[in-house]
């Protein structure tokens, strides 16, 4: 079973384009992580997000969680070479923060 | 910055060996994780520990998996006899508390069954 879904599973932009990867449930997402990780390296935390309708910002990259917290959204603006990477998203889906599930990833690739 | 070490990065075994993959948690963290990643797919939970006992398991973490934490600072993983499909990249990550926290992952262990 999918616990979660994310799309698109590649993308390639244009550097300067905007992009959006989205994440889904169909569980409530009770936080929701969104990580990047380099081909064969671990994971590097961006953001998480717990309550419905929050959003973060850091840099050019922007973390939401909707208000019904089943789907979350990670937007690049103005992208550059150096966001190129696998984004993750994970989530803890039965409240009790024990157990995690996490997406099958984004890979991000940016053209120059 | 504080950060999750793992050790070794890479580590070639023969079937039916027994592997012990070592993390070091950020210090003042007291919540532990083990993942693992088989090349090209899912990362996949494996076990929680907090307290010094596993709160919660995957069904992937059968009798040949054991965790341990051994002293104030190591937190250890443990595969029994391994198998080829254990080769995966093993990821060992701590937050905080248990809660919504941050989570944060050491660089891996990349576990080669022969």
């Amino acid at each position: 079973s999918q616990e979660l879904e994310q799309s698109p599973q590649s993308l390639i932009v244009q550097e300067g384009k905007n992009l959006t990867i989205n994440c889904t449930s169909s569980k409530t997402l009770y936080g929701l992580y969104w990580y990047k990780q380099k081909y064969g390296e671990g994971l590097i935390f961006l953001m998480m997000l717990q309550k419905g309708g929050e959003e973060k910002s850091h840099e050019k990259i922007t973390a939401k969680l909707d208000e019904k917290k089943q789907q979350s959204s990670l937007h690049i603006t103005a992208s550059q070479p150096s966001h190129a990477g696998i984004y993750l998203c994970g989530a803890d889906i039965e409240n009790n923060f024990n157990k995690f599930y996490f997406g099958s990833g984004t890979k991000l690739n940016v053209k120059p | 910055e504080p950060e999750v070490t793992q050790t070794p990065s890479h580590q070639v075994t023969q079937m039916g060996q027994e592997v012990i993959l070592r993390c070091v948690p950020i210090s003042n963290h007291l919540y532990f994780y083990w993942y693992r990643q088989i090349l090209g797919q899912k990362v996949e939970f494996l076990v929680s520990f907090y307290n010094n006992e596993i709160s919660e398991k995957s069904e992937i973490f059968d009798d040949q998996f054991s965790v341990e934490r051994p002293d104030g600072s190591n937190f250890t993983l443990k595969i029994r006899s391994t198998k080829l499909e254990d080769s995966a990249m093993y990821f060992c990550a701590s937050s905080r508390a248990r809660g919504p926290y941050e989570q944060y992952f050491g660089p891996g262990t990349r576990l080669t069954v022969t």
